[in-house]
C-alpha cells in the first residue's frame, strides 16, 4: 500500500506572502506514461473537498494561477505564489496511481 | 454543470447496512467513473470505491468484503451499500466523479453525514 505524507500539518499564512506544501509517497507515483499520478484537493471549511491540481502540475479548471504544482517521484510541493484570505481550509495530496490514498491533510490558516 | 448529491439515511443500525445514491444532474453517467469517499475524525479521506460507466468496480481492499457499488443509467445515479456497519464507519459520505484523462476526482458532491448507532 502507498503510504502518503505531508508537510507541515499546520501552516499559518500571512495574506499576500507565499505559501508551500510537501507531500511524499512511499511509492513512486510516475507511471509509465510520464506522468506522476499525483493529485491536490482542498476542502474549505464547511465544503466538499475540490480538485485544485492533477498529474502532479496541471491546473484544474478554474483555479487560480498563483497556485502551482511540481516534484516527481516520491516528492511533491504545492505552492501558493501570494495567499488570499479564500485560500483557507484543508489542502489534502492524493496518489491515483494505485488506490487512491490521501495524505492527513495541511491546515491552511490565517495568522 | 454536473452536480452530484448524495442521498440515505443519516443513522444507521450496528450490523445492518448502509446504503446510499448519488443522483448526477446536468451530464450523463455515461462516461467517467464514479466514486465514493468517506470522511471520519479519525482516518481523515479514505477512498471507498468506484464503478465506470460499464458496470465494473473497484473497491478500497479494506472495505471490499462488506462492499457493493451499482450503477443505474436509466436514473443517472450511482449508490453504496456497506453491510455489516460498526460504530467505524460512522462518516460524511462523499460522491464523486473521476476524470480519467485527468486521473482525478473533479467533481464532488456536498456529503451526507452517517452515523453508526443503536
Amino acid at each position: 500500500d502507498i503510504v502518503m505524507t505531508q508537510s507541515p500539518l499546520s501552516l499559518p499564512v500571512t495574506p499576500g506572502e507565499p505559501a508551500s506544501i510537501s507531500c511524499k509517497s512511499s511509492q513512486s507515483l510516475l507511471h509509465s506514461n510520464g506522468y506522476d499520478y499525483l493529485d491536490w484537493y482542498l476542502q474549505k471549511p464547511g465544503q466538499s473537498p475540490q480538485l485544485l491540481i492533477y498529474l502532479g502540475s496541471n491546473r484544474a479548471s478554474g483555479v487560480p494561477d498563483r497556485f502551482s504544482g511540481s516534484g516527481s517521484g516520491t516528492d511533491f510541493t504545492l505552492k501558493i505564489s501570494r495567499v488570499e484570505a479564500e485560500d483557507v481550509g484543508i489542502y489534502y495530496c492524493m496518489e491515483a496511481l494505485q488506490s487512491f490514498t490521501f495524505g492527513p491533510g495541511t491546515k491552511v490558516d490565517i495568522k | 454543470q454536473v452536480q452530484l448529491q448524495e442521498s440515505g439515511p443519516g443513522l444507521v443500525k450496528p450490523a445492518e447496512t448502509l446504503s446510499l445514491t448519488c443522483t448526477v444532474s446536468g451530464g450523463s453517467i455515461r462516461r467517467y467513473s464514479w466514486n465514493w469517499i468517506r470522511q471520519s475524525p479519525g482516518k481523515g479521506l479514505e477512498w471507498i470505491g468506484n464503478i465506470d460507466s460499464g458496470g465494473s468496480t473497484d473497491s478500497n481492499p479494506s472495505l471490499k468484503s462488506r462492499l457493493i457499488i451499482s450503477l443505474d443509467t436509466s436514473k443517472n445515479q450511482f449508490s453504496l451499500n456497506l453491510r455489516s456497519v460498526t460504530a467505524a464507519d460512522t462518516a460524511v459520505y462523499f460522491c464523486a466523479r473521476g476524470d480519467a484523462v485527468l486521473c482525478a476526482m473533479d467533481v464532488w458532491g456536498q456529503g451526507t453525514t452517517v452515523i453508526v448507532s443503536s
